[in-house]
């Protein structure tokens, strides 16, 4: 089945404790990021990647990192979280420019 | 800045009446617009994508237009039903290599019966 799966699904971790949400997708797709989204924000895109060691930033990068070794992989990694990161992240993934963007389930983060 | 906005932000109407969302945009230069229906606490999915060349767009009950001269697009549900009960999300693409995709806020639609 083609997907895009993330995890953990949820995660609660301490201030500073460095953590990576994995994100992995079947379709071959060249191009993929992730987004944040809060309450009355709606998703804010936080990195992309239009491919394989390719990575440029979002609206809201600072905090984070990600990396693109490879096709299918696009990790998330936050190496000193805050509770201004608590939120809900998805993982998409999209062949091209007219392609529908295919998400995660997300993964629900709480920094405490 | 490439903007995305959307109208209302919420809507709640009555299960089998239909419903127009909104959505307006400054992306430029344009490349597509897509509309996404999200669950809560799920990933959106997508329901439609349109190019410059295309008014209309069906996807059973949810139709699609697009104005690209006003930089318009409406969203048109049909014989609502509960399930449609979702935030619905218009997201403009930009024709650049760069960061390709602009989101709106959305609007959260209820159903009830």
């Amino acid at each position: 089945e083609a997907q895009v799966t993330q995890n953990p699904r949820y995660l609660i971790t301490v201030t500073g404790k460095k953590l990576t949400v994995t994100c992995s997708q079947n379709m071959n797709h060249e191009y993929m990021s992730w987004y944040r989204q809060d309450p009355g924000l709606g998703l804010r895109q936080i990195y992309y990647s239009m491919n394989v060691e390719v990575t440029d930033k979002g609206d809201v990068p600072e905090g984070y990192k990600v990396s693109r070794k490879e096709k299918r992989n696009f990790p998330l990694i936050l190496e000193s979280p805050s509770p201004n990161q608590t939120s809900l992240y998805f993982c998409a993934s999209m062949t091209g420019q007219y392609s529908p963007l295919h998400f995660g389930n997300g993964t629900r983060l709480t920094v405490t | 800045k490439n903007q995305v906005e959307q109208s209302p932000q919420s809507l709640i109407i009555l299960e089998g009446k239909n419903c127009t969302l909104q959505c307006n945009y400054t992306v430029s230069p344009f490349s597509n617009l897509r509309w996404y229906k999200q669950d809560t606490g799920r990933g959106p999915v997508s329901l439609t994508i349109m190019t410059f060349s295309e008014n209309t767009k069906s996807n059973g009950r949810y139709t699609a237009t697009l104005d690209a001269d006003t930089k318009q697009s409406s969203l048109h549900i049909t014989a609502s039903q509960l399930s449609d009960s979702a935030s619905y999300i218009c997201v403009v693409s930009a024709r650049d290599a760069g960061n390709m995709l602009t989101f709106g806020g959305g609007t959260r639609l209820m159903v009830k019966p």
